[in-house]
């Protein structure tokens, strides 16, 4: 069965430092990775996501995130945090047409002025 | 106008009510999925539709039902509220290409008292 794991459930940073979120995924094949964001009183919405190719895919927002099957990890990253980062960011792992994605438990941003 | 629109937003009932949260969607798409989130649990899939003749159960169908009305239209029900479901919940669409986006509703809060 896959799996997705969030290990910080709450990150504080200072506004334009840089961030990097942690996502370890366990599944038997290649997998779909994803990164989504839920602002305050809002869904869920696409950051970026991974299928194949270069394992270092650019998102929404100046987000970029990694893939690394050695480490069967998907990080997320961002060199300049913005006040209007904070947020929860969730990490998700599937496979094609099995239409179903599961969600890590989500980790809560912060950021100080 | 929103792709994927519930009703209500927020909605206050109490344990024995049935209640029904629905989901609509202008995106075209034939997969629709309903989840609820916990605080530090993550979304968790209720149940899921590839189309309108087929649905699924997720990992906490217990206690709920749906309905696939069309296929813009997902209703997810609670025959006999009680106060462990209180809790946040969203609906989302994917299209069936595989690559499982998804594209999440605004979420309706539901207290039971």
């Amino acid at each position: 069965a896959q799996s997705v794991t969030q290990p910080d459930i709450h990150i504080t940073v200072s506004e334009g430092a840089s961030l990097e979120l942690r996502c370890n995924y366990s599944y038997g094949a290649t997998p779909y990775l994803f990164w989504y964001v839920q602002s305050p009183g809002q869904g869920l919405q696409l950051l970026l996501k991974y299928f194949s190719g270069d394992t270092l895919v650019q998102g929404i927002k100046g987000f970029e995130a990694e893939f690394k099957r050695s480490q069967s990890s998907f990080n997320l990253r961002k060199p300049s945090v913005h006040w209007s980062d904070a947020a929860e960011y969730f990490c998700a792992v599937g496979r094609g047409n099995a239409g179903k994605s599961t969600f890590g438990d989500g980790t809560t941003l912060t950021v100080k002025p | 106008d929103a792709d994927v629109t519930q009703t209500p937003r927020n909605r206050i009932t109490k344990t024995g009510k049935r209640i029904m949260l629905e989901c609509s969607q202008t995106k075209g798409h034939d997969r629709m999925y309903w989840y609820r989130q916990d605080p530090g649990l993550g979304l968790r899939l209720i149940y899921y539709s590839f189309d309108v003749k087929d649905i699924n159960k997720g990992e906490i169908s217990d206690g709920y039902s749906v309905s696939r009305q069309a296929q813009a239209k997902f209703s997810l029900s609670l025959e006999s509220a009680i106060p462990n479901q209180t809790a946040l919940y969203f609906c989302a669409t994917s299209d069936s290409s595989g690559q499982e986006t998804q594209y999440f509703g605004p979420g309706t809060r539901l207290l039971v008292l």
